[in-house]
């Protein structure tokens, strides 16, 4: 049971450049979120969909879309990265909605030269 | 603007006592309360989770949540080295928008 899975792991991307991050579960959620983590600021939520077919934007949206692909799939792209997209990237699901709890991903580390 | 609060620490305590994080919230409606233990380098894993006042515990683990007062604790019992860590208070205030605000965090050190 794999739980919630990133990849990649590690990027190194150039200013300008576009990449995709995906993440997958296998615990049947209904909802999923994509979050950044920087030093300093904490956790803050960069776009989720409550269920498939649907996505919200969340605290820090601009430079990123995101695609339900499935019930099990939700990817996060950034079009023109830029060195402020420098973070760490946690995708994390839960059963449906906000009132349950969320489990994690193990996380993309992704920095922008 | 919703806020939660965590002291920073780090907060050290030793071997087999007793670990106490706190965790205040400013809206007054929130409803679910959520404790995440992150190790350096790690992604944030799950806890313990609260949603009435009084105590919920889990091993050695017990959330004690008070609306009245808007904050929400984490005691951890026999405290081992392996428990150093961040700890992460995540709040749902209710309404369907705006999701989890996650406090900064409080730096635990169990010492030998």
């Amino acid at each position: 049971n794999a739980g919630v899975t990133q990849t990649p792991k590690f990027q190194v991307l150039k200013t300008g450049q576009s990449m995709t991050l995906q993440c997958a579960q296998d615990m049947n959620h209904n909802s999923m979120y994509w979050y950044r983590q920087d030093p300093g600021m904490g956790l803050r939520l960069i776009y989720y969909s409550a269920s498939e077919g649907t996505t919200d934007k969340g605290e820090v949206p601009n430079g990123y879309n995101v695609s339900r692909l499935n019930k099990r799939e939700f990817s996060l792209r950034l079009e023109s990265a830029a060195p402020s997209q420098t973070s760490v990237y946690f995708c994390a699901s839960s059963e449906s909605g906000w009132n349950q709890p969320q489990h994690f991903g193990d996380g993309t580390r992704l920095s922008i030269l | 603007q919703k806020e939660v609060e965590q002291n920073s620490g780090p907060l050290s305590v030793p071997e087999g006592a007793i670990a106490s994080l706190n965790c205040t919230y400013s809206d007054r409606g929130s409803q679910s309360f959520f404790w995440y233990r992150q190790y350096s380098g790690k992604s944030p894993e799950l806890i313990m989770f609260i949603y009435s006042n009084g105590d919920k515990e889990d091993g050695r683990f017990t959330a004690q949540l008070n609306k009245a007062s808007q904050y929400v604790s984490l005691l951890i019992r026999d405290s081992q080295p392996s428990d150093s860590a961040t700890y992460l208070c995540a709040v749902y205030s209710g309404g369907g928008a705006d999701g989890l605000t996650f406090g900064k965090g409080t730096h635990l050190i169990i010492q030998p």
